[in-house]
């Protein structure tokens, strides 16, 4: 059973405009909250985290907000370039600590057009 | 920042040989190491948890036997995969987490198994 999902494979957004990419996870013992981008033949790069003692995390161009009663997250883009077209995994952790094994969701490739 | 080296970044075996995949932490010491697969256009899988001088601890399904993880430093971690099949061609990630980084990802392996 999947943990953590992301239910759009695949978002196409122009140039300039917010990229909004959802996830959302089943297990409340999820505490800690993290978006890696990936491109091909490379490893994930790690992105933006989140606690989930806070509702929202901002970083540059990126925000990500968690409504942790809906077990609900995103990730906010905003303004996209076609540098960010990549695979975006969120992933959850915690069973306690923030340092435990990572869960993946299965992605979202994102494109953005010039 | 945190930096943790993979290698080999790509690699071709024949049927039945085994490959060792090493990953290091070259700036900090892990606490924990974490391994991955990817299979094409799919999420990243944990393999397995390995911390400093203890067994690692092997996700459901996957063969302990057939996949032998050492983590014998706080910097350094191996996968090998044993008498390798084409079925074990897939793209190989480690990641070392630690109080003061979180997680931190190599840059992966590519494996293919002829």
């Amino acid at each position: 059973d999947q943990q953590v999902k992301q239910n759009s494979p695949s978002l196409s957004v122009q140039e300039g405009r917010i990229s909004i990419l959802n996830c959302d996870y089943t297990n409340s013992m999820f505490d800690y909250f993290l978006w890696y981008k990936k491109y091909p033949a490379e490893g994930p790069t790690f992105l933006i985290s989140i606690s989930s003692i806070k509702d929202k995390n901002e970083d540059g161009r990126f925000t990500v907000f968690l409504n942790k009663s809906a077990k609900h997250l995103s990730l906010h883009i905003v303004p996209s370039q076609p540098g960010d077209s990549a695979v975006y995994f969120c992933a959850a952790s915690g069973l306690g600590t923030s340092y435990d094994k990572v869960i993946f969701g299965p992605g979202t490739s994102l494109s953005v057009i010039p | 920042g945190a930096v943790v080296s993979q290698h080999p970044s790509r690699v071709i075996c024949k049927s039945g040989t085994s490959v060792k995949i090493e990953c290091r932490s070259l700036d900090f010491q892990a606490t924990t190491m974490f391994w991955y697969r990817q299979f094409p256009k799919q999420s990243l899988m944990l393999m397995a948890t390995s911390n400093e001088g203890s067994k690692a601890t092997y996700e459901q399904g996957v063969e302990k036997d057939k996949f032998l993880i050492n983590h014998a430093s706080l910097t350094l971690s191996t996968l090998t995969v044993t008498s390798a099949h084409p079925e074990d061609s897939s793209f190989y990630i480690c990641s070392a987490s630690s109080t003061a980084y979180g997680y931190t990802f190599g840059s992966g392996t590519r494996l293919t198994v002829v």
